[in-house]
This record gives structure tokens, C-alpha cells and sequence, in this order.
């Protein structure tokens, strides 16, 4: 019973490049969350993603960051011309359902590093 | 603005002792107040969780206490052992549907000595 899957462990990326992050969701889970940790901070919430559909997207940088949950394969978040800032780890977070019953479940995150 | 403080940033403890970790929360709309505890190059796991309506919920060795009137909950780990080693975060989401959101604390760095 594999849990929440990520991919890659770590990336490193240069300045002006693009990282794709992917995340799978445990099995039979249908929503999807990201969340951004950087360094001395706690996780901050990003987007929510069902399948096909965004559902809340108030915490993604409103340049450059993209996400998706397609219908077949992964969740995957874009982050295009990445920059130093970027540098953090990225969080994929599952559930089965919405609401406090439905506790989040996370995976080991994506390591980003830009330079 | 940081809605979820939490203190102290590190923490010592000698085994069999007891950890306690804080957290004060700013938005009266909060009504879910998860801890997480992270090993390092781990994502972060469910520890336990309170809901404003009880004051206090133990599991095993973890403990939640949760002041409504102060907006202050804490965390009580008994007999602490060095496998708790790790960082905890406290966490808390609003009612309404959105209790995926939630607002993390910085974290505390919890280390138990053998």
C-alpha cells in the first residue's frame, strides 16, 4: 500500500530553466494538494487539484508556477524561468476526500535547487 | 502576517522527560488544529489532532491541550524517547470546507538525549 509518491527527490535546476514535479496520490485518493516549504519555515499551501480540475489555487505565485492533475498519470507542478528563490522543498499532499475526516497525507517531497 | 506562532524553535530533552511545544493562533475561524512531526528528508505525518470543542485529546504518549479563550494549543509529549526526535509543526484550518489549507507553524526542532 504505497503511499503519496513524488518525483525526483531532488532537482537542480539553473536559473532561467524549467522544473516539472510530479506527484502520485495514494491509491483511491482523489484529491491533490502542494504545499512549498522553504528553509526555517513552515509548509505553505499552494493548490488543490481533483482530477481535471483546480479547485483552489489562492496560494500559487501568480507568475510562473502552473499545476495540473491530469485525468490519467500524475499531478504535476510547473515552475517555468525558476529563480533562486525557488529553491525549496515541494510538498504533495493526498486525500480521499474533503473535509477534517479526509486528513491530509503527504509524500517525501521534491528537494528544488536552484543555482 | 504569521497567523500560527509557534515556540521554541529547538528543544532539548533528556529521555523519559517531558517535550512540550506551543502554539498560539491569530483567526477565531480556525476550528482544526492538526500536529505534524517531519524526520528529516520525510514529508511531514499526522501526529494528532483537536477540534476547539474538547480541551484536551491524548493518544499514547501525545497529548493536545487547547485553550479556546487564549487561541493557545500545545503539545505534551510524555516520556519522550530519542526515536522523537524530530521537527513538529503545528497547524490549524477553517471551517467551511477549506480544512485543507492549512496554516503551518515554523516548527520546532525536538531532540531527546539517550
Amino acid at each position: 500500500n504505497a503511499g503519496v509518491m513524488q518525483n525526483p527527490r531532488h532537482l537542480v535546476r539553473r536559473r532561467g530553466q524549467e522544473a516539472r514535479l510530479r506527484c502520485s496520490p495514494m491509491k483511491g485518493h482523489s484529491h491533490v494538494y502542494w504545499y512549498r516549504q522553504l528553509p526555517e519555515e513552515g509548509l505553505k499551501f499552494m493548490v488543490y487539484l481533483q482530477k481535471e480540475n483546480i479547485i483552489d489555487e489562492s496560494g500559487m505565485p501568480k507568475e510562473r508556477f502552473s499545476a495540473e492533475f491530469p485525468k490519467e498519470g500524475p499531478s504535476i507542478l510547473r515552475i517555468q524561468q525558476v529563480v533562486r528563490g525557488d529553491s525549496a522543498a515541494y510538498f504533495c499532499a493526498s486525500s480521499p476526500g474533503k473535509g477534517t475526516g479526509s486528513p491530509l497525507h503527504f509524500g517525501n517531497g521534491t528537494r528544488l535547487t536552484v543555482t | 502576517q504569521q497567523q500560527v506562532k509557534q515556540s521554541p524553535q529547538s528543544l532539548i530533552v533528556q529521555k523519559g522527560g517531558i517535550s512540550i511545544i506551543n502554539c498560539a493562533y491569530e483567526n477565531t475561524a480556525f476550528d482544526y488544529f492538526p500536529w505534524y512531526q517531519q524526520f528529516p528528508g520525510k514529508g511531514p505525518a499526522l501526529l494528532i489532532a483537536i477540534r476547539p470543542d474538547v480541551s484536551e485529546k491524548k493518544e499514547g504518549r501525545f497529548t493536545i491541550s487547547f485553550n479556546k479563550s487564549a487561541k493557545q494549543f500545545s503539545l505534551h509529549i510524555m516520556d519522550s524517547q530519542p526515536g522523537d526526535s524530530a521537527t513538529y509543526f503545528c497547524a490549524a484550518s477553517r471551517r467551511g470546507g477549506s480544512n485543507y489549507k492549512l496554516t503551518f507553524g515554523k516548527g520546532t526542532l525536538l531532540t531527546v538525549n539517550p
